[in-house]
């Protein structure tokens, strides 16, 4: 069963506006992360938060945690083209580290 | 270059057939993953290795063997491929420490069909 849910399962926004992705969970976590896919290739990892920690930047990434409503978000802002990829969070836990289905990004010019 | 590298990318095979998807890493890492990513799931992990000679079973690892002789590779093998192991696959390291708390790197996947 998938610990992380993202919502919304799919996004389509212009260049330069600001994109949010959330991501719920069932379970306590040690860790929230956070993942990129662009078609055909990997995953990359952007970002990993401690469930002892409220908020975390990353160049325009800024990712903000909830545990006490269990939840995540990860924006964007001020997108690009080749922001466009699947975004995945993943929820670590005890030995185990759980994705979720993603969000579909696009991002248009 | 460093880096994670899976092969084949591409691979087409017959039920029933055995293939072996290979996997090399050049960091040392101590943990290797094989998750397998379908449509509508996500990734699922089939196995993980904590290190060479310790390997220990995922979400779905009915169908798939691994081994780890080696720090730098981890293998995973379809003895009797059927046609819902059809997926891509990718295989993923991580450093020392809980597997769960550190960043995943991943392998561009190979993607496998089996007719």
């Amino acid at each position: 069963s998938q610990q992380g849910e993202e919502d919304p399962q799919a996004l389509s926004i212009q260049e330069g506006e600001n994109a949010t992705m959330n991501c719920s969970y069932k379970t306590s976590i040690n860790n929230l992360q956070w993942y990129r896919q662009n078609s055909g290739r990997g995953l990359v990892h952007l970002i990993l938060i401690r469930s002892n920690e409220r908020e975390k930047h990353s160049g325009r990434l800024r990712v903000t945690l909830d545990t006490s409503k269990k939840s995540s978000s990860l924006l964007i802002t001020a997108s690009r083209a080749a922001d466009t990829a699947s975004y995945f969070c993943a929820c670590g836990g005890y030995n185990k580290l759980i994705f979720g289905a993603g969000t579909r990004l696009a991002v248009h010019p | 270059d460093a880096g994670i590298t899976q092969s084949p990318r591409y691979k087409i095979t017959e039920t029933g057939r055995q293939v072996t998807l290979m996997c090399h890493q050049t960091w040392s890492h101590s943990y290797m993953f094989w998750y397998r990513q379908d449509l509508g799931h996500g990734l699922r992990l089939i196995y993980y290795s904590a290190a060479a000679d310790i390997t220990d079973k995922g979400e779905v690892p009915d169908g798939y063997v691994v081994s780890r002789s080696k720090t730098e590779n981890f293998p995973l093998t379809l003895e009797s491929a059927t046609r819902s192991q059809t997926s891509v696959y990718f295989c993923a390291s991580s450093g020392q420490g809980s597997f769960s708390n550190q960043p995943q790197h991943f392998g561009d996947g190979t993607r496998l069909s089996i007719l």
